[in-house]
């Protein structure tokens, strides 16, 4: 079956401009995240969706970022007036449950690399 | 959140068996040890998980000693498509929140 997807998969964006990555979770997943990875790092968390409840946004580094999840499956990671220091692979993840008897692995997707000029 | 430390980089051969160590000094008792495998220009990808003793599948090996306080991931027979970075990282079983991924062990496999 499909993956997550993300798109666009690259983006570049001149300092102040606003932009809207994408994210499609695998079908039927409840629990959706989001991470930003600097280059050499590991993905950082920027926050939770359980269906379209976003329960966690404690890693959103600025209330530039917005994250929304509407109707519990599609997600919408925005930055407003992006910064240089935006720079960085944004992750999809997703997970078919949120608690539970077994390990609740993430799905990742491929990432979109927004470069800020 | 329990932190862990894992080397930053290793080397090895073709058809070695590769043992990646990390430790988490304060992991809690509900959490849970996990592995994840990322290749460049793509996501992370789940290895292997376990809380105690030995897990194993098609892919890797997991050692947990009594006291959890570290853990060691073993590749049977890398080849060349092992080369990518692996991160050890400890969370609750229902893993609903937040994962801390660290930097991970950057892993070269050489002919």
């Amino acid at each position: 079956g499909a993956g997550v997807s993300q798109s666009p998969r690259y983006k570049v964006a001149k300092r102040g401009q606003d932009v809207a990555l994408r994210c499609d979770p695998i079908s039927g997943h409840v629990s959706l995240f989001w991470y930003q990875q600097a280059l050499g790092q590991g993905p950082e968390f920027l926050t939770y969706f359980q269906n379209e409840a976003q329960l966690d946004k404690s890693g959103l580094p600025s209330d530039r970022f917005f994250a929304e999840r509407p109707e519990g499956s599609v997600s919408t990671l925005k930055i407003q007036r992006t910064q240089q220091e935006d720079s960085a692979v944004y992750l999809c993840a997703s997970s078919p449950r949120t608690s539970g008897a077994t390990y609740n692995e993430q799905f990742f997707g491929p990432g979109t690399r927004l470069t800020v000029l | 959140l329990a932190k862990t430390t894992q080397p930053i980089s290793m080397d090895s051969y073709e058809g070695q068996e590769v043992n990646i160590t990390c430790s988490h000094n304060n992991i809690a008792t509900n959490d849970y040890i996990t592995w994840y495998q990322q290749f460049p220009s793509q996501g992370p990808r789940f290895i292997i998980q376990g809380y105690k003793t030995k897990v194993t599948n098609e892919v890797a090996s997991l050692f947990i000693p009594a006291d959890r306080k570290s853990s060691t991931l073993s590749l049977p027979r890398v080849s060349l498509s092992d080369t990518a970075v692996y991160y050890c990282l400890v969370a609750l079983y229902s893993s609903a929140s937040k994962i801390i991924f660290g930097s991970g062990t950057r892993l070269s496999i050489r002919p």
